[in-house]
């Protein structure tokens, strides 16, 4: 299996554009996917595939991938979504499945 | 609309074995790779195991291969985790939640069971 790095916690202004990163070898195979977690909650898909977006996530919202490195963009970010922020992909055999250690997204 | 309803989680003294259901609701189950994840109290996400849609191709992570068991019935709609010799690093909220095609990623999930496993 393989591994996803994420950083632990990052910070944006409200209002302001920011990038989580996740970083593994199974991502030059394969596409991440994105999900949010909030306090409590189960966690809600908001990018998978290339930067496809569920129906009803927010524009704001994209994902892009170079490389061993695919990231999650938030455009205009707002209070709602400070949250955890998890990917996943499959791994290097394309058979298991591996999730990042999630990034908490604080929005100031 | 998609529900995916787990049940099933509860208090058990290491050893000991659960099992977990999921019914779903809302959209052809059986068209649908199914999957288990969790989620250890204040810790990130971890896959457990996947399941395709006939039942013919099961995978695991290596940390629960060979005591964790995952089955469907596709005339219930229902997906199940078989869970023995647990340990107390199994601990978590269970999840399960329905695959994406091709793609390894989950678009609905459940609220969660939790397992505890404790003496």
């Amino acid at each position: 299996s393989s591994e996803l790095t994420q950083d632990p916690a990052v910070s944006v202004a409200l209002g302001q554009t920011v990038r989580i990163t996740c970083q593994g070898d199974s991502l030059r195979s394969y596409y991440a996917s994105w999900y949010q977690q909030k306090p409590g909650q189960a966690p809600v898909l908001v990018i998978y595939g290339k930067n496809n977006r569920p129906s009803g996530i927010p524009d704001r919202f994209s994902g892009s991938s170079s490389g061993n490195t695919a990231s999650l963009t938030i455009t205009g970010a707002q209070a709602e979504d400070e949250a955890d922020y998890y990917c996943n992909s499959r791994d290097s055999s394309g058979n298991l499945v591996v999730f990042g250690g999630g990034t908490k997204l604080t929005v100031l | 609309q998609v529900q995916l309803v787990e049940s099933g989680g509860g208090l058990v003294k290491p050893g000991g074995s659960l099992r977990l259901s999921c019914a779903a609701s809302g959209f052809t189950f059986s068209d649908y790779y199914m999957s288990w994840i969790r989620q250890a109290p204040g810790k990130g996400l971890e896959w457990v195991s996947y399941i395709s849609s006939s039942g013919s191709t099961i995978y695991y992570a290596d940390s629960v291969k060979g005591r964790f068991t995952i089955s469907r019935d596709n005339a219930k709609n229902s997906l199940y985790l078989q869970m023995n010799s647990l340990r107390a690093e199994d601990t978590a909220v269970y999840y399960c939640a329905r695959a994406v095609a091709g793609n390894g990623a989950f678009d609905y999930w459940g609220q969660g069971t939790l397992v505890t496993v404790s003496s």
